[in-house]
């Protein structure tokens, strides 16, 4: 069964406080593993995805990274509108597209 | 604007009723999920279908009943659903391919009362 455990799950980070997340994962066969940001009573909003170990991706202060066993989300010099839970899920080689999350790391950027 | 559409955005409903839940895609997908959020829980993913068909159903109880008409619609019918049962759906589409990714509606909060 493909499992994905992040960490850590709340995180209060000063304005400009560079951080990262971390997604672990169990996945027979990686097709794909995705980040997601998700704002309180919205649904997730798509950010990146890796698909094999040493790919890269950047969207402003975000960066994600990926390894055979983990991702990493970097957040740089975070502003207060960086605040939000974010969503790591993989998809399996043979999962019928489907995505396996995690809960989430609930990020908290203060001014 | 996701261009996933999820109606409505809240339902309060009672153990004894029956609604639905809809979902439209403009994005010209042809797979359509139904995923439910409960506080401190991951996504659980609960149908999918691909090309109208419906491929995957994950152990959900016969209480959440989903139809699909055609690749841009998705409805998920409830009936005599349980106080358990309150939660966000999700609604998701994506293109069937090898590289894909996938996009979430706004969501539906339902509670059940």
């Amino acid at each position: 069964e493909d499992q994905v455990t992040q960490s850590p799950e709340a995180l209060r980070l000063q304005e400009g406080e560079s951080s990262s997340l971390n997604c672990s994962y169990t996945v027979s066969g990686l097709r794909g593993l995705f980040w997601y940001r998700q704002d309180p009573g919205k649904g997730p909003e798509f950010l990146f995805t890796l698909y094999s170990a040493g790919e890269e991706k950047e969207k402003e202060r975000l960066k994600a990274t990926l390894t055979k066993k983990e991702s990493f989300l970097h957040i740089t010099a975070p502003k207060p509108e960086d605040s939000a839970t974010y969503l790591c899920a993989v998809q399996a080689v043979d999962g019928n597209n489907r995505l396996a999350f995690g809960k989430g790391n609930q990020v908290v950027v203060i001014p | 604007e996701t261009g996933v559409t999820q109606t409505p955005r809240h339902l309060v409903m009672g153990m004894t009723n029956k609604k639905s839940l809809k979902c439209e895609q403009h994005l010209g997908h042809n797979a359509m999920y139904w995923y439910k959020q409960s506080a401190k829980k991951p996504l659980e993913l609960m149908f999918v279908y691909n090309f109208k068909e419906q491929t995957e159903n994950n152990s959900v109880p016969s209480r959440f009943s989903p139809e699909c008409p055609n690749s841009s619609h998705l409805f998920l019918h409830l009936h005599t659903l349980q106080p358990e049962d309150s939660a966000l759906y999700l609604c998701a589409s994506s293109q069937e391919k090898e590289r894909n990714t996938i996009y979430f509606g706004e969501g539906s909060w339902l509670t059940v009362v």
